[in-house]
C-alpha cells in the first residue's frame, strides 16, 4: 500500500522569498506523483504531476518539483512566493500499475508573510 | 470552473433528514470519485466508479449511499447522519484512457450536520 508524508503542517514564508514544501512517499511499486493546491473555499487544483521522464517537473504558477527515487521524495519549490500563493498544498501518489485511485498527504498550509 | 460541478455548495441538515449531493462533469471522463475532507485529517477516498460501476467502497458507513446513473453524473445520498460527518465532500473525475492522469476536482459541498 502507498502512503504520503508531508512533514510540515504549516510553512510561514515572507513574500518574494523562496519556499520548499516537503513530500515523501512510501510504495513497493512504481508510482505517479502529484501536487495539488486548494485555495480557501475551493476544491483541489492540479499544480503539476510526474509520470515519467525528466525528474524535474514544472507546473503552473511558477512551481516546480523534483522526483528523487532514491530518497522517495517529491518536494515542491518556488523561487519567489506571492501573497496569492496562500493556500493548502497536497502531495499525492498513485500506483503506476493499478492507477485506479490517488492517495493524498495531510497537506501543508503555506502562509505568506508581508 | 474546473468542469466538475458540485451542488449544493453548502448544506445544513438534521440527523434525521435525507439529502443528496450531486456531481456533474461533461469532460468525457469515465471514472468518478467521492472524497471526504475533514479538518485536521487527510483526504479520505470514499467511493470509486469506473464506467458507472462501483469499484471501491472504502469501508464507508451505509448512511452514505452513492449512485452513478451514467458516466457524467454522480450522487451521494445521505440519511441519518452524525455530527462527525460534517465535512467538505469533494467529487473528482478523470479519464481512464490516454496519457492524461490528472484528476479534476469540483469545488465541494460543505456539509454541516446539526
Amino acid at each position: 500500500a502507498q502512503s504520503v508524508t508531508q512533514l510540515d503542517s504549516q510553512v510561514p514564508v515572507f513574500e518574494e522569498a523562496p519556499v520548499e514544501l516537503r513530500c515523501n512517499y512510501s510504495s513497493s511499486v512504481s508510482v505517479y506523483l502529484f501536487w495539488y493546491v486548494q485555495y480557501p473555499n475551493q476544491g483541489l487544483q492540479l499544480l503539476l504531476k510526474y509520470l515519467s521522464g525528466s525528474t524535474l517537473v514544472k507546473g503552473i504558477n511558477g512551481f516546480e518539483a523534483e522526483f528523487n527515487k532514491s530518497q522517495t521524495s517529491f518536494h515542491l519549490r518556488k523561487p519567489s512566493v506571492h501573497i496569492s500563493d496562500t493556500a493548502e498544498y497536497f502531495c499525492a501518489v498513485s500506483d503506476r500499475e493499478r492507477d485506479d485511485k490517488i492517495i493524498f498527504g495531510k497537506g501543508t498550509r503555506l502562509h505568506i508573510l508581508p | 470552473e474546473t468542469g466538475v460541478t458540485q451542488t449544493p455548495r453548502h448544506l445544513v441538515m438534521g440527523m434525521t433528514n435525507k439529502k443528496s449531493l450531486k456531481c456533474e462533469q461533461h469532460l468525457g471522463h469515465n471514472a468518478m470519485y467521492w472524497y471526504k475532507q475533514s479538518a485536521k485529517k487527510p483526504l479520505e477516498l470514499m467511493f470509486v466508479y469506473n464506467f458507472k460501476e462501483q469499484t471501491e467502497n472504502n469501508s464507508v458507513p451505509s448512511r452514505f449511499s452513492p449512485e452513478c446513473p451514467n458516466s457524467s453524473h454522480l450522487f451521494l445520498h445521505l440519511h441519518t447522519l452524525q455530527p462527525e460527518d460534517s465535512a467538505l465532500y469533494l467529487c473528482a473525475s478523470r479519464p481512464l484512457q490516454g496519457s492524461d492522469y490528472g484528476y479534476t476536482f469540483g469545488s465541494g459541498t460543505r456539509l454541516t450536520v446539526v
